[in-house]
Formats: C-alpha cells, structure tokens, sequence
C-alpha cells in the first residue's frame, strides 16, 4: 500500500536554527508532493507543491523542499527558523493524478524564543 | 472571499443518531474530499469526488457516505455513528491540473465531532 513517513515527531529548536523535515513515501510511479502546515486550532494551509521541473521548489514563509527521486523523498527546510513557526507540518504525496492525496503523520515543530 | 465551509464546527452526538456534516465551497472547484484528522495518524482520506456524480473511497470509508449532486456541495453523511468515528474532519477542495490531479487542497476550518 502507497504510504508516507515523516520520521521525525517531535522536533524543538531555538529561534535562528536551521530546520529540515524528512518526508518519504513509497509509491513507484508519477507522484505530486505537498506541505501544509496547521498552526495550532487552525485548518491546514499549503507552504508548497512540486509537480515537475526544477526538483527544489520554494514556498511561503521561506520555506523550500528538494524532490530527490532515488531517494523517493521531498524533505521540507528553512534557513532561519522564527517563534511563529511553531505549528504541525505535513507532508501529503498524491499518487499520478488521481485526487487521492496520502498524508503522513505529522511533525510538531516547537520554536523557543 | 474564496473559501470552503463546514458546519457545524462543533457537535457531540449519541451512538446510532445519524448526522451530516455539510461542506460548501465558492471556488468552482472539481475535486473534493473529506478527512479525519486523529493524533498520531495524520489526516486519513475518508471520500474524495474529482466531479459532480463521481465519489470514490479513501483509506478509511467505513461507516461514511458522500454525495456529490452539485459542485460546490459534498456532504458527509454518518447513518449510524459510534464512538471510534469521534475525531476531527475537514473537507477540502481544489481545482485541476492541465495533466489531471489536483493543484492542491484548500482545507475547511474542521468540525470536531464527538460520538458518546
């Protein structure tokens, strides 16, 4: 069955710190990626999308995520980190282009001030 | 203002009672679907529809329905709820890509649901 994992949980940095969140899915054909955030009692809003081209694509708020297809992952970072930032971040892989968009189970991302 | 609504936001309700969760959005979308969000699990697709008359199941349809008779309504129908169907939903919608597939879901506010 298709899935995607992000393997880090629970991740708390301090304001400035750098931040990379894994995101890895196992399906085998064509595959549009997806990060949302949900700040905290909030709906779910895109931070970016990659459908093809250029494999590093950027989003809002600073955010950017690199497609490394051999390694099937989309792994989401940001140069500098900001207290605002705390809030939970998914990655979402739709599998060829059916509407059926898989979640993974979420990273908590805490910044201290 | 473009945006997918859902009510009631909140609702607490008894086991067997059934109930519908109405979503609406103002964007001409096509594709729409309804998640359950639960700690630890993610968000799980319940239905998706890519049009009007056209549902198919998600990951977890049991215990659900949809219909889709208009575009910009999909409603999520529980005809007999239980416990284990407490937990947070959202719909979302999203227009195609040129290619097929979505360009990406625009998310509703959710409606916490408690069945006891």
């Amino acid at each position: 069955a298709q899935s995607v994992s992000q393997h880090n949980h629970h991740v708390i940095l301090s304001e400035a710190a750098s931040l990379e969140l894994g995101c890895n899915y196992s399906y085998g054909g064509t595959v549009n990626l997806f990060w949302y955030v949900q700040y905290p009692g909030q709906h779910l809003q895109l931070l970016l999308k990659y459908f093809s081209g250029d494999p590093l694509v950027k989003g809002i708020k600073g955010f950017e995520a690199e497609f490394i297809k051999s390694k099937f992952s989309f792994n989401l970072r940001k140069p500098s980190v900001q207290w605002s930032d705390t809030a939970e971040y998914f990655c979402a892989v739709e599998s060829g282009n059916t509407g059926k968009l898989i979640f993974g189970q979420g990273t908590t991302l805490q910044v201290k001030p | 203002e473009a945006q997918v609504t859902q009510n009631p936001r909140y609702l607490i309700t008894v086991t067997g009672k059934k109930l519908t969760v109405t979503c609406s959005q103002n964007m001409n979308h096509e594709y729409m679907s309804w998640y359950r969000q639960d700690p630890g699990l993610g968000l799980r697709q319940i239905y998706y529809s890519m049009n009007v008359e056209v549902t198919d199941k998600g990951d977890v349809p049991e215990g659900y329905k949809v219909s889709r008779k208009e575009k910009r309504n999909f409603p999520l129908i529980l005809e007999s709820p239980s416990p284990n169907q407490t937990s947070l939903y959202f719909c979302a919608s999203s227009s195609p890509r040129a290619r097929g597939g979505i360009d990406g879901y625009t998310f509703g506010s959710g409606t916490r649901l408690t069945v006891v």
